[in-house]
């Protein structure tokens, strides 16, 4: 499978703790994408990378969230004191280029108890 | 906060029929694309319409931009079960794409 994979898939996790996502993009893309979909909602922008490099940030994304993209490979989205906020499906993309078509992970569904 | 409206934000019809669903986007673009999104799972990329182009045709699929309106719209013809799913319109610029809360079609058999 070439396609984009994130891990876990579920996560459940108490209020207060860290949790950790990954995001393997499709090899040949530069581009990866961050989103937050909670129900009956389209998927908000996180972040992006070109690359290594984090090029924006949305204000959605406080100081308790970090992403990472080492060596413009996998990608990493931390949250730290996790809050019942926070459940929602976090969702993966890459893309070639920047704003071309972009191909979308599974997600990882955090519910925060 | 989303960055476009679709309309209507659900939409039931009876397999065979065909389904229209309208978006509007507020900034000025490069493309505009669709998405579809089953219950619980990511998001299946099904055509991109170029700010210079006014409709773009894909298999069942029919998209139209205004952008002096900066709405879309898209058409799915012959509706079959399996459309039964969320579709969201994303309006791209250089480095991002901005979703609206999505169109819920479900297809009656």
């Amino acid at each position: 499978d070439t396609g984009v994979s994130q891990d876990p898939r579920h996560k459940i996790t108490k209020r207060g703790q860290n949790v950790t996502f990954r995001c393997d993009p499709i090899s040949e893309h530069n581009r990866l994408y961050w989103y937050r979909q909670t129900l009956g909602q389209g998927p908000e922008f996180l972040t992006y990378f070109q690359n290594e490099a984090q090029l924006e940030k949305s204000r959605l994304l406080s100081d308790r969230f970090s992403a990472e993209r080492p060596k413009g490979s996998f990608s990493t989205l931390e949250i730290q004191r996790t809050e019942q906020g926070d459940s929602a499906m976090y969702l993966c993309a890459s893309s070639f280029r920047g704003g071309e078509e972009a191909f979308f992970g599974q997600g990882t569904r955090l519910t925060v108890v | 906060s989303q960055q476009g409206e679709e309309d209507p934000q659900a939409l039931s019809i009876q397999e065979g029929e065909n389904a229209t669903m309208n978006c509007s986007y507020k900034t000025s673009i490069n493309n505009l694309q669709w998405y579809r999104q089953n219950s619980g799972r990511g998001l299946v990329h099904l055509i991109l319409i170029r700010s210079n182009e006014r409709e773009k045709h894909s298999g069942r699929l029919r998209v139209t931009l205004d952008t002096s309106k900066k709405s879309s719209s898209l058409l799915i013809t012959a509706s079959r079960a399996a459309d039964t799913a969320s579709y969201f319109c994303a309006s791209s610029n250089d480095y991002k794409l901005s979703f609206g809360a999505g169109t819920t079609v479900t297809v009656r058999a």
